[in-house]
């Protein structure tokens, strides 16, 4: 496709489980990023990816959440031990451009709703 | 650190009625400012960039203007289809990130 590519587009887990939510961004784009949006609010960055680097991971909440980008495309970020105040839409971006050259152009997916009971 | 905040937070308009979004920001030196527009649902798809104090940009019937401490987006004679939350974002000199703000939920009425 020609767009950001997030999946799944709806996760329902339980207090204490495991999830992965993943990202697959526009093909080329070597710069990506996680944001999680909660109801009524705007997005909060989590973590900056330039190629399979994590050049800025300063917004990760703590240390339940981890993400990779093994190949410098697909990105998968992981929640461990979810609680209930992770529920948020998970929003991906990509952009050609590394961050520091950017022109704000960044393009997102449509987020991954995860709902924790 | 960088902080953004947007007013009002909602914003009813009726059809062809004008009026302007305000973002307000403080950063340790401002490489650009950022507008994007988010339908339910959906992300957040990019509008303007603005860097300088003085630079306005257009785009349809929206209108960016920025100064030194706030930004303004003006819409004129709004139709039912600019209905949308608008976020305002920042980016410093020194970080890599994008500061987003609240958003304003603006609906347009036929």
């Amino acid at each position: 496709g020609a767009g950001v590519s997030q999946t799944p587009s709806n996760k329902v887990t339980e207090k204490g489980k495991y999830v992965e939510l993943r990202c697959d961004p526009i093909s080329g784009h070597t710069a990506l990023y996680w944001y999680r949006q909660s109801l009524g609010q705007g997005p909060e960055f989590l973590i900056y990816f330039q190629g399979t680097g994590a050049a800025d991971d300063s917004g990760l909440p703590n240390d339940r959440f981890f993400a990779v980008r093994p190949e410098g495309s697909v990105s998968t970020l992981k929640i461990q031990r979810t609680e209930r105040g992770d529920s948020a839409v998970y929003l991906c971006a990509s952009s050609l451009i590394p961050a520091r050259m950017n022109t704000g152009e960044l393009f997102f997916g449509e987020g991954s709703r995860l709902t924790v009971l | 650190e960088d902080q953004v905040t947007q007013s009002p937070e909602a914003l009813r308009l009726q059809e062809g009625e004008s009026s302007s979004l305000n973002c307000s920001y403080t950063v340790s030196g401002l490489r650009g400012l950022f507008w994007y527009r988010q339908d339910p649902g959906k992300g957040p798809e990019f509008l303007f960039t603005l860097y300088s104090a003085g630079e306005e940009k257009e785009k349809e019937r929206l209108k960016a203007t920025l100064t030194k401490k706030e930004s303004f987006l003006h819409i004129t004679a709004p139709k039912p289809e600019d209905s949308a939350t608008y976020l305002c974002a920042v980016q410093d000199n020194y970080g890599q990130n994008f500061v987003f703000g609240p958003g304003t939920r603006l609906s347009v009425l036929p």
